[in-house]
């Protein structure tokens, strides 16, 4: 079993729905990135949470560390939102820190 | 303000040859960070440095090194290549890193014949 696990792998959408991406992890974090990669590889980082939820425009991200539990939501999509997010876990903080990826959630908002 | 560089874009090889990728970090970023993206495996962690020291290294064999220079550019280093080494190397740099947000280039796709 991966330490990090996204869901769903695949997710098709129409323009305006509310998506919601899931990130469960299995050890111990001290924080979770949300990670956007558009096709040719281009890769944003969107969010750097360690507790709670934080918001940007129309996304937002919560974690609940109790149950080792993120999701990242869409609002009012669009298919300019159509990319690859990434949830990726740090296992320790300071400089000698373990990075782990999950393997992406392949987002489509069609028009 | 300029973004983080990589270059080349684009790069074939063939299994046994060397090659060294290039990342130029948004100026005034101290740490360059390398990952290895490939379809089976996803993004993994290759190694982090700052201030021209290595400070973090994912599970990767020496075949991987790197090295920073004294503005900050880095440059990875891969020898005797492998057809699994075929993936997309991005570069990430922040100001102070750690596992601190980063900014990230557009990768360098490595295609090993």
């Amino acid at each position: 079993k991966n330490e990090v696990e996204q869901s769903p792998q695949n997710l098709t959408a129409q323009e305006g729905e509310f998506i919601t991406i899931n990130c469960s992890y299995s050890v111990g974090i001290s924080a979770l990135h949300w990670l956007q990669q558009h096709p040719g590889g281009g890769i944003v980082s969107l969010f750097m949470l360690s507790s709670g939820k934080k918001k940007h425009g129309r996304l937002i991200a919560t974690i609940n560390i109790q149950e080792k539990h993120s999701s990242l939501h869409i609002t009012a999509s669009h298919p300019r939102d159509s990319a690859v997010y990434i949830c990726a876990v740090i296992n320790s903080g300071g400089s000698n820190y373990k990075l782990t990826f999950g393997k992406g959630t392949l987002l489509t908002v069609n028009p | 303000k300029a973004g983080v560089t990589q270059t080349p874009r684009y790069l074939i090889k063939t299994r046994g040859q060397q090659v060294t990728l290039s990342c130029s970090p948004i100026s005034g970023h101290r740490s360059v960070s390398w990952y290895q993206q490939t379809p089976g495996q996803g993004l993994q962690f290759l190694f982090e440095y700052f201030s021209e020291t290595q400070r973090n290294k994912g599970n990767f064999p020496g075949r991987f090194s790197g090295r920073q220079f004294s503005n900050s550019r880095s440059e990875m280093n891969v020898s005797t290549l492998e057809l699994g080494d075929s993936a997309l190397y991005l570069c990430a740099s922040s100001r102070i890193g750690g596992a601190q947000p980063q900014h990230f280039g557009d990768g360098t796709r490595l295609s090993i014949l």
